[in-house]
């Protein structure tokens, strides 16, 4: 079963851009992934979906700012022009015989 | 759209059972798996269980197996979680989720109830 790792927390200034990271654990680098935003005190809501190749596709209604990419093992989530409503919580998740696994969430703050 | 509505949350004492509902619309709800997640107060996402689109097959997590059922009727629209025994770990927000479908082994989860949150106490 595949452990998907992200750094706790992240902070960058509004206006500027962020890059998030789930790495995926070993034997596992080619596994598709799909990134959630929480806000605070909402549910979560589907961003995208991201390939290994570095294929996205976005949710509806998903801001052109937000873009994913892809090196090996790892999945980046880039925010551009970074607003205040950006400020959330960043899950990763993937899937594999018929369970879910999600990363331990990374916590962005805008500065 | 696609809306994902859940209920039957609330405050209940330990070994005792809860029934969760989750009301779907905006999508033809027989064909699509749907899973439940949970989020512990301040914690991250825990994936719960998974029903397939037809209710012919259905997976758990370690932690509810044995305790937890997931079932739908497709002809309702709504999907459920019985839970029974449940413990002070389980307090959580139990959100439903539908499995989208992006072709090839692309399985994300693409929409989100709102939650209901229930509380295991004495």
């Amino acid at each position: 079963q595949p452990v998907l790792t992200q750094s706790s927390s992240a902070s960058a200034s509004l206006g500027s851009s962020v890059k998030l990271t789930c790495t995926l654990s070993s034997g596992h680098s080619s596994y598709i992934i799909a990134w959630h935003q929480q806000q605070p005190g909402k549910a979560p809501r589907y961003l995208m979906k991201l390939e290994g190749s570095g294929s996205y596709n976005k949710g509806s209604g998903v801001p052109d700012r937000f873009s994913g990419s892809s090196s090996g093992a790892d999945r980046y989530l880039t925010i551009s022009n970074l607003q205040s409503e950006d400020e959330a919580d960043y899950y990763c998740e993937t899937w594999d015989s018929n369970t879910r696994v999600f990363g331990g969430g990374t916590k962005l703050t805008v500065l | 759209q696609v809306q994902l509505v859940e209920s039957g949350g609330g405050v209940v004492q330990p070994g005792r059972s809860l029934r969760l509902s989750c009301a779907a619309s905006g999508f033809t709800f027989s064909s699509y798996g749907m899973h439940w997640v949970r989020q512990a107060p301040g914690k991250g996402l825990e994936w719960v269980a998974v029903i397939w689109y037809d209710g012919s097959n259905k997976y758990y997590a370690d932690s509810v197996k044995g305790r937890f059922t997931i079932s739908r009727d497709n002809s309702k629209n709504t999907l459920y979680l019985q839970m029974n025994s449940l413990r002070a770990e389980d307090t959580a927000v139990y959100y439903c989720a539908r499995e989208g479908d992006c072709g090839g082994d692309c399985y994300p989860i693409d929409y989100w109830g709102q939650g209901t949150l229930v509380t295991v106490s004495s």
